[in-house]
């Protein structure tokens, strides 16, 4: 079974305003990464967060990260119709080298 | 720099069929990693590979072979292709190390009739 599970599975909203993604994951974890996913593309790295992190930023894009509750979120602030993808969380297990993937979230931000 | 080029982009196969995926990266990455994509739904990992020499088996290896023999390149072999195995298929590398991202290449999609 996959690791990380997003939430909402959809997302539709205007453009300006922000967006916000969840992922929770099952085992620890080394670190947490956020990708997107243009349609038919493969996957662009956006940002990554250690596990001793508890929030990191990128430009339009705030990364939290609970290691008690297993979860993590991305915020895209101020959001544009070419944010229009798919937004996959990933994890690194404690100690493994296998990244996990997410079902993702499909984000439709409307101009 | 091509960064990750896979080939081919798309192919259709017949049950039965084997066929090996090519994946190539110039980065000198020491990691590389094959992963297969849904529809709708997230990638699962298939197999990877730490280095030359190295591999090892992902969430979902069956049906599937890799073998690394230089840095530079990573093959997924289906022995005998099946429907199920219908899917688009990702390369992806990164450099050793617990906090790096990873490189995706366009993919492959192939179909199994």
């Amino acid at each position: 079974s996959q690791q990380g599970e997003e939430d909402p599975q959809a997302l539709s909203i205007q453009e300006g305003e922000n967006a916000t993604m969840n992922c929770s994951y099952k085992t620890s974890i080394n670190n947490l990464q956020w990708y997107r996913q243009n349609s038919g593309r493969g996957l662009v790295h956006l940002i990554l967060i250690r596990s001793n992190e508890r929030e990191k930023h990128s430009g339009r894009l705030r990364v939290t990260l609970d290691t008690s509750k297993k979860s993590s979120s991305l915020l895209i602030t101020a959001s544009r119709a070419a944010d229009t993808a798919s937004y996959f969380c990933a994890t690194d297990a404690t100690g493994g080298f296998k990244t996990i993937f997410g079902a993702g979230t499909r984000l439709f931000v409307k101009a | 720099n091509a960064g990750v080029t896979q080939t081919p982009k798309f192919q259709v196969l017949k049950t039965g069929q084997s066929m090996t995926l090519q994946c190539a990266q110039d980065m000198n990455h020491e990691y590389m990693s094959w992963y297969r994509q849904d529809p709708g739904m997230g990638l699962r990992l298939i197999h990877y590979s730490v280095g030359a020499g190295i591999t090892d088996q992902g969430e979902v290896p069956n049906g599937y072979n890799v073998s690394r023999s230089t840095t530079e390149d990573f093959p997924l072999r289906l022995l005998s292709a099946a429907p199920s195995q219908t899917s688009v298929y990702f390369c992806a590398t990164r450099t050793s190390g617990n906090y790096n991202e990873q490189f995706f290449g366009p993919g492959t999609r192939l179909t199994v009739l």
